[in-house]
């Protein structure tokens, strides 16, 4: 399976001020996700990220508050823009594996704490 | 449209006793079917998958099989342990839809 490193694994921001999460795979992959898990909720699709294309954002997130990046097949970064308390949650990225053992993979998370 | 229903949370047993976590599903195509645990304070691991109908996934104990006459993927145990504390999230996935759809999460939490 691959292996994803997201970092950083936790922050506490200001509000107002902008976070970068990375994302690092140790293979290519076609399609990374970035999904948002709300304090004792489930997790929240915020967008796809194909490699050379503009990510697609489901209903509800907009690129101005999420930028991501997606420069090459093994990396990427979300951004959450402009923090206020609301923004507090778990973010994770996540990649489907298409060879051998079928399935997805999860980074570890990134705990976001806004004060 | 593509939607899992998890039963509702939750969950509270004593050691070595039996599991059930319910989960029914709706989906287009020919989804594959997740469980994932997440325990305190870290992220999701996969738990096990089954990828066609009849399919069984089993890893740790846990057991689900894929019933594609009742669209349903519940998640068994026949003796847990304090360990198996967590949340447990049920997703359907698959090429065709590229990404995850995931139940609400069901917290377990297993007394000595």
């Amino acid at each position: 399976s691959a292996v994803i490193s997201q970092k950083p694994s936790r922050d506490i921001c200001q509000r107002g001020t902008s976070l970068t999460i990375q994302c690092q795979v140790d293979s290519q992959v076609t399609m990374m996700f970035w999904y948002r898990q709300q304090p004792g909720q489930s997790l929240t699709l915020i967008a796809t990220a194909n490699q050379g294309s503009e990510a697609t954002y489901e209903s509800g997130f907009v690129i101005d508050k999420f930028p991501i990046s997606r420069p090459n097949l093994t990396f990427s970064t979300l951004t959450v823009s402009n923090m206020s308390p609301e923004d507090s949650s778990i973010y994770l990225c996540s990649v489907e594996e298409l060879e051998g053992n079928y399935g997805y993979t999860f980074g570890s998370g990134t705990r976001l704490t806004v004060v | 449209g593509n939607s899992v229903t998890q039963m509702e949370g939750p969950v509270t047993l004593s050691e070595e006793a039996f599991l059930t976590i319910n989960c029914t599903y709706t989906a287009t195509g020919y989804p594959s079917l997740f469980w994932y645990v997440q325990y305190p304070g870290e992220g999701l691991q996969l738990l096990l998958k089954a990828t066609k109908a009849d399919d069984k996934g089993s890893n740790k104990g846990f057991e689900a099989t894929y019933r594609k006459e009742t669209t349903s993927f519940h998640l068994e145990k026949g003796s847990v342990q304090v360990s198996d504390s967590a949340v447990y999230f049920c997703a359907l996935g698959g090429s065709t839809l590229g990404r995850l759809y995931f139940g609400r999460g069901t917290q377990l939490t297993v007394w000595p």
